[in-house]
């Protein structure tokens, strides 16, 4: 079993719908978790830094952690064709190095006209 | 804005070559790193280095090595390449071992 799973898509949403990506893990030990968006032919970029539970909001983007059930949600709400990537879920334990990062195999959202 | 640069988009090679693959980036970060990224696999972590003259293996180092000689440049180097090691390679940067990752957009790499 993989330390982080999530579901590859595609995901197809039309414009304007809210979308939940989603990412389960096993290791307890996680504690800061990121959001990568990665266009085709492009590298990863960040898109959200959260550390341990709750939620964090910036623009149309909601990080969202649950580290009772070991599950970390990105909400898009509003969603743009320009949406339109495959996002990567990572995390790391207490550390925080860089090192120890575990990525999930991302999930490839489409956002149709 | 960071700007990590790899050399070339897309490389194809053959079968026992040496292959190097070049990483610069322009905003004085000592941290430095190579991952490939397969379907299914996702990213995996193969060389780190944390200063200049100074590497650490990662997940996967197995048939390959980096060399770090200025702050800024850091090359993994394929001693002979084979074809498992066609990927997509790419690296990233940080300003410490605990900062977020900033990543170049990758070199297509296809062993023949």
């Amino acid at each position: 079993q993989k330390e982080v799973e999530q579901d590859p898509g595609p995901l197809s949403v039309p414009e304007g719908a809210i979308v939940s990506l989603n990412c389960t893990y096993s290791n307890s030990a996680f504690q800061y978790f990121m959001w990568y968006r990665q266009y085709s032919r492009k590298g990863p970029e960040l898109l959200m830094y959260t550390y341990s539970s709750g939620n964090k909001e910036d623009g149309r983007f909601t990080a969202q952690v649950d580290k009772s059930s070991k599950y970390i949600s990105l909400f898009i709400r509003d969603s743009q064709p320009s949406d339109s990537a495959t996002y990567l879920c990572a995390m790391v334990g207490p550390t925080g190095t860089a090192s120890k990062l575990t990525f999930g195999t991302g999930t490839r959202l489409q956002v149709t006209l | 804005d960071v700007k990590v640069t790899q050399s070339s988009r897309y490389l194809v090679k053959r079968t026992g070559e040496k292959v190097f693959l070049e990483c610069v980036q322009d905003m004085d970060h000592e941290n430095m790193f190579w991952y490939r990224q397969d379907p299914g696999l996702g990213l995996r972590l193969i060389y780190f280095s944390y200063d200049v003259k100074m590497k650490e293996k990662g997940d996967i180092p197995e048939g390959y090595s980096v060399s770090r000689e200025k702050k800024e440049r850091f090359s993994l180097i394929l001693e002979s390449a084979s074809t498992n090691q066609t990927s997509m390679y790419l690296c990233a940067s940080s300003s410490t071992p605990n900062s977020p990752l900033h990543f170049g957009n990758g070199t297509r790499l296809t062993v023949t």
